[in-house]
């Protein structure tokens, strides 16, 4: 079975400041890891991926995240943030080898201030 | 740039009444998803697809919902009969094996 926990529900950050996003997930295979990104009223944007390659992962407007195995975690981040960053983050994970779900976090609204 | 298609993106509906979700998937996609959103929750899945077979069907509540993508492409989600509850974003997902999940833009159903 798998399993994602997003820790924060909300994240609030000034405009130009970093941005961390935390993602724990749980896997009884080899897992796939999305995070997604979804503004109101929208459908959901693939930001960045892992699937077994290179641990750090590079995606969209200016995103990243890094795999550790040995802390079940994908933690989203990005060096300054954008007002146009506001929107709810979404951390999902998807078992390869066993039934290929994505299955979601809760999601974390991402609060960017002036 | 391929997209999936949803329609209609917003519905509402007295309760008791029937309500039908289409979804056409990006093309070549064999695997179909289909998603219940609850404001400010993360999607959950109702129902996913291989080609025209239904994978795991384990949370769709049976009684009331029913899926089919009878020539392995697009896909209708029914209701019957809406209930309050039932008020949701549906959202449709495909993929090309076992790769990342491509969304379209929802039907925001509102049940009154």
């Amino acid at each position: 079975a798998q399993s994602v926990t997003q820790l924060d529900s909300h994240v609030s950050v000034s405009e130009g400041t970093p941005v961390l996003l935390r993602c724990n997930y749980s896997s009884s295979y080899s897992p796939s890891l999305f995070w997604y990104v979804q503004h109101p009223n929208k459908g959901l944007q693939l930001l960045l991926k892992y699937t077994s390659a290179a641990t750090l992962v590079k995606g969209i407007n200016g995103f990243e995240a890094e795999f550790k195995k040995s802390e079940t975690s994908f933690h989203l981040t990005k060096p300054s943030a954008h007002m146009s960053d506001a929107a709810e983050y979404f951390c999902v994970v998807s078992d390869r080898g066993g039934s290929y779900i994505p299955t979601f976090g809760r999601g974390t609204s991402l609060i960017v201030h002036p | 740039e391929a997209e999936v298609a949803q329609s209609p993106r917003y519905k509402i509906t007295e309760k008791s009444q029937a309500v039908a979700f289409w979804c056409d998937p990006i093309s070549g996609h064999a695997t179909l998803y289909w998603y219940r959103q609850i404001l400010g929750q993360g999607p959950e899945l109702l129902v996913q697809f291989q080609d025209e077979s239904v994978v795991d069907d384990s949370q769709l509540p049976k009684d009331r919902f029913s899926a089919e993508r009878l020539k392995g492409v697009d896909s209708t989600l029914k209701i019957q009969p809406a209930e309050l509850g039932d008020s949701a974003m549906y959202l449709c997902a495909s993929s090309f094996r076992e790769t990342e999940a491509f969304f379209g833009q929802g039907t925001r159903l509102t049940v009154v």
